[in-house]
């Protein structure tokens, strides 16, 4: 599988909401309600802020937000803060027991 | 909490080899898959390597196939990875981790492995 298309990055405002897309084919992402997102801080492991297209873990803010049309899934985020500044990868499961992860984003908040 | 501390990472020349270790505790090891992922330097993210509860059921990313080897030992919580015939290309932080079916819940810190000659 070949990894799923995000924006290499992406700017917004503090307040503002930003909607990062992540783009994959009906053998991931159209195939399987199974997207995640991540949020990575430089220099940190992953976290996990997405499951299940659009459930958040525990602890996660609501301003975090996902949805899924046909192959491409989105992250909202929206009252943006200085803390978001970071990288998100999204990420589906593609069959076989295997998952496949975007290139990332690179989100700056201004 | 939930810890997963990842060991052996360093500098190997291509062809060489290198075995990663990972250590959990504070979750029911024995619940779910472990997996390792990999971030190569300025990279995003790449899932190549699973095992289940009972070590049986074992899956490869094509990348990594017929070259690394996971295995786990649920009496120490610990998941290994055997890394033979290195190339360049799998230079990248690796991470330990604890996943559900279409996610990952947990994550080590990562350790970083080089492959330079």
């Amino acid at each position: 599988h070949s990894a799923l298309t995000q924006p290499a990055s992406m700017s917004g405002s503090p307040g503002q909401s930003i909607t990062i897309s992540c783009t994959g084919t009906n053998s991931d992402v159209g195939n399987y309600n199974l997207v995640s997102w991540y949020q990575q801080h430089p220099g940190k492991a992953p976290r996990f802020i997405i499951y299940e297209i659009n459930k958040r873990p525990s602890g996660v803010s609501d301003r975090f937000s996902g949805s899924k049309s046909g192959n491409t899934a989105s992250l909202t985020i929206s009252g943006l803060q200085p803390e978001d500044e970071a990288d998100y990868h999204c990420c589906s499961y593609a069959g076989g027991g295997t998952l496949v992860f975007g290139g990332g984003t690179r989100l700056t908040v201004l | 909490q939930v810890q997963l501390v990842e060991s052996g990472g360093g500098v190997v020349k291509p062809g060489g080899s290198l075995r990663l270790s990972c250590v959990a505790s504070g979750f029911t090891f024995t619940d779910g898959y472990m997996s390792w992922i990999r971030q190569a330097p300025g990279k995003g993210l790449e899932w190549f390597a699973d095992i289940s509860s009972s070590g049986r059921t074992i899956y490869y990313a094509d990348s990594v196939k017929g070259r690394f080897t996971i295995s786990r030992d649920n009496a120490k919580k610990s998941v290994d990875l055997e890394m033979n015939s290195l190339r360049v290309e799998d230079t990248a932080v690796y991470y330990c981790a604890s996943r559900s079916l279409g996610y990952v819940a947990y994550w080590g810190q990562g350790t970083m492995v080089t492959v330079s000659s």
